[in-house]
């Protein structure tokens, strides 16, 4: 198993400041992705990075696969209420027959 | 965009019971579904992965004749929970993906709460 290592595993914080959530395995992923959660509801696929150093940016959210491709980050910029949730990076290989392998999450509370 | 869909949401059965739970993709042929279990407040933990027409793989500590999964369709998976006792309370999800494709789609979840 590819253990992926997800900091913080809480945060709190006011609408408007900025956060980075971050992902680390010593395993090589051939692709990584970022789920957003909803209490009582299944994860949704925020993002996809396959390729080494590739960023990606949805909206208010920056995404970044490490050179190497062990690693990932999470930015949000202005964070409102809206993005509270729980937020899931899972890598994934050929190897692990496409298998998902799940960081332990980071739980976002933005408050007003 | 890719829909499953899970059926029932919520279910709650007395001990000892068989629970079944169904996980569809709805506008998409799944070439491979995974089955996953989330307790409260924690990641999802990956319980067994099936292709269309084959036999389930498992995960270590999953046990195979206690979760029976079935993939008779590119459409369908069911997973079964037999004999269920109270440590089998837990949110379970399902996944699916078409081709060989690192993206899954999720389904909504099943509470199952076993008394």
């Amino acid at each position: 198993t590819q253990l992926l290592e997800q900091s913080p595993q809480f945060l709190s914080i006011q609408e408007g400041e900025n956060l980075t959530v971050y992902c680390n395995s010593s395993s090589v992923f051939s692709s990584l992705q970022w789920y957003r959660q909803e209490p009582g509801e299944g994860p949704v696929l925020l993002v996809t990075v396959v390729t080494g150093g590739e960023v990606k940016k949805l909206k208010r959210l920056t995404f970044q696969f490490g050179d190497a491709r062990k690693d990932s980050s999470l930015h949000i910029t202005a964070a409102q209420p809206g993005d509270t949730g729980l937020y899931l990076c899972a890598g994934a290989s050929e190897d692990s027959g496409y298998a998902l392998n799940f960081g332990k999450g980071t739980s976002l509370l933005v408050t007003p | 965009g890719a829909v499953v869909s899970q059926h029932p949401s919520r279910v709650i059965c007395k001990s000892g019971t068989s629970v079944k739970i169904e996980c569809r993709s709805l506008d998409f042929q799944a070439t491979t579904m995974f089955w996953y279990r989330q307790f409260p407040k924690q990641s999802l933990m990956l319980m067994a992965t099936s292709n269309e027409g084959s036999k389930a793989t498992y995960e270590q500590g999953v046990e195979k004749d206690k979760f029976l999964i079935n993939h008779a369709s590119l459409t369908l998976s069911t997973l079964t929970v037999t004999s269920a006792h109270p440590e089998d309370s837990s949110f379970y999800i399902c996944s699916a993906s078409e081709g060989a494709s690192y993206e899954q789609y999720f389904g909504p979840g099943t509470r199952l709460t076993v008394t």
